[in-house]
């Protein structure tokens, strides 16, 4: 499978646990995002990396969040001290470098937090 | 401030009909804008895409119509299939930069 994949695809955890999330993005696609979604909305923008820079964070990224991509490949979300605000579905998608913004999304973490 | 709305969060219709869902967004600068179908405990897949210098794009059953002076884009689904029963989100982007997703539509085709 060449799509984008995300591990762990369920998490559980309780309330002040730190948990980390791996993606791994379609191959040679060097933009990679997270995103997060919750009941009943879309996904919101979490942050952005091309390559191993990261260069966009989103205000809902509180200081609580950190995420990696260190080799310009695969990326890690990490939350530290989670909070039941945290449960929610964390997507990855990925993209190249083209003219178009068509993004490819991985199937998703979905985290709770008791 | 929801800068991409989906008024709509269903829409039932009988198999072989058209679908028609639709989008409003608010930021003049998006000039980008994608629809996604998602099913349960999948993530979104890309259905289709328009960029802002056109006003329609094709794609098999699959059309997209961007109204630029309304700030309103719909896509019509021809003809609907049970297999199209998903939650559809539309999404705008402006340049390269991050998605802006709307709440999505809950499609249900009937047979």
């Amino acid at each position: 499978d060449t799509g984008v994949s995300q591990d762990p695809r369920h998490k559980i955890t309780k309330r002040g646990q730190n948990v980390t999330f791996r993606c791994d993005p379609i191959s040679e696609h060097n933009r990679l995002y997270w995103y997060r979604q919750t009941l009943g909305q879309g996904p919101e923008f979490l942050t952005y990396f091309q390559n191993e820079a990261q260069l966009e964070k989103s205000r809902l990224l509180s200081d609580r969040f950190s995420a990696e991509r260190p080799k310009g490949s695969f990326s890690t979300l990490e939350i530290q001290r989670t909070e039941q605000g945290d449960s929610a579905m964390y997507l990855c998608a990925s993209r190249p470098m083209t003219v178009d913004n068509e993004q490819f999304f991985g199937p998703g973490t979905r985290l709770t937090v008791l | 401030d929801q800068q991409v709305k989906q008024n709509s969060p269903s829409l039932s219709v009988q198999e072989g009909r058209i679908s028609i869902l639709n989008c409003d967004y608010t930021n003049s600068m998006f000039d980008y804008f994608l629809w996604y179908k998602k099913y349960p405990a999948e993530g979104p897949t890309f259905l289709i895409s328009i960029s802002s210098i056109k006003d329609k794009n094709e794609d098999g059953r699959f059309t997209v119509f961007l109204n630029k002076s309304a700030k309103h884009l719909s896509l019509h689904i021809v003809p609907s299939q049970p297999g199209d029963s998903a939650v559809y989100f539309c999404a705008a982007s402006s340049g390269y930069s991050t998605l802006t997703f709307g709440k999505g539509t809950m499609l249900l085709v009937s047979p």
